[in-house]
């Protein structure tokens, strides 16, 4: 199985460009999520699917929209990339509410670097 | 509001000595627990979690953390450290607030572990 997939792994972009940040999981997850990792700052949540067909916002969700596309893939998309989006993306997966084991853990991809100039 | 605090942005080890990386939290109600650990250029890796029963959880790679509720603490340790063992670890707690279970995780701010041979 090949998990939490995200294309691209880097990127570079001007202020103002847009573009789409991809995610796919092949576990049958029913929770997936958007989060962004800045030096010193942890993770900090974007937006969050708890099921498919259902986004909502996270922590920090300004300048981003998501699409949950159907229940293996979870897009995030900048509109307008501002220099303060310059981060390392993360999408991660969930096992499904009902499963009794394990069913606290994320599984994370290996990330997107994304620098906006 | 829920937090997680790790107060050291590095921990250096020589190899062979025991370690521990520090962890506190800030929870209304029960606390639900986590460490993650990242490799460079990769995601986050689940390597234990604390939810209910004994203090002392044992996670992967020789890793244990221990729960004290009087010290709002989830200290991360490890026996004997290795080399290899360098990388970036995230203490995190479930958002709980809220009737539904999202699997949301709050995450701290990282501590970077440093093992010399």
């Amino acid at each position: 199985n090949a998990g939490v997939t995200q294309t691209p792994k880097f990127q570079v972009l001007k202020t103002g460009q847009s573009m789409t940040l991809q995610c796919a999981q092949d576990m049958n997850h029913n929770s997936m999520y958007w989060y962004r990792q800045d030096p010193g700052m942890g993770l900090r949540l974007i937006y969050y699917s708890a099921s498919e067909g259902t986004t909502d916002k996270g922590e920090v969700p300004n300048g981003y929209n998501v699409s949950r596309l159907n229940k293996r893939e979870f897009s995030l998309r900048l509109e307008s990339a501002a220099p303060s989006q310059t981060s390392v993306y993360f999408c991660a997966s969930r096992l499904p509410r009902e499963a009794t084991a394990g069913n606290e853990k994320l599984f994370f991809g290996s990330g997107t670097q994304l620098s906006v100039l | 509001a829920q937090s997680v605090a790790q107060p050291e942005d590095q921990v250096n080890v020589a190899e062979g000595n025991p370690l521990t990386v520090k962890c506190t939290y800030s929870v209304s109600g029960n606390p639900y627990l986590f460490w993650y650990v990242q490799y460079p250029n990769r995601g986050l890796q689940f390597l234990l979690k604390y939810i209910t029963g004994d203090n002392l959880v044992k996670g992967s790679y020789g890793f244990e953390a221990e729960f004290n509720k009087s010290q709002t603490s989830f200290h991360l340790k490890k026996p004997s450290a290795l080399v290899s063992d360098s990388a970036l670890y995230f203490c995190a707690v479930r958002d709980a607030l809220g009737s539904s279970n999202t699997g949301k995780l709050i995450f701290g701010q990282g501590t970077t572990l440093q093992v010399k041979p």
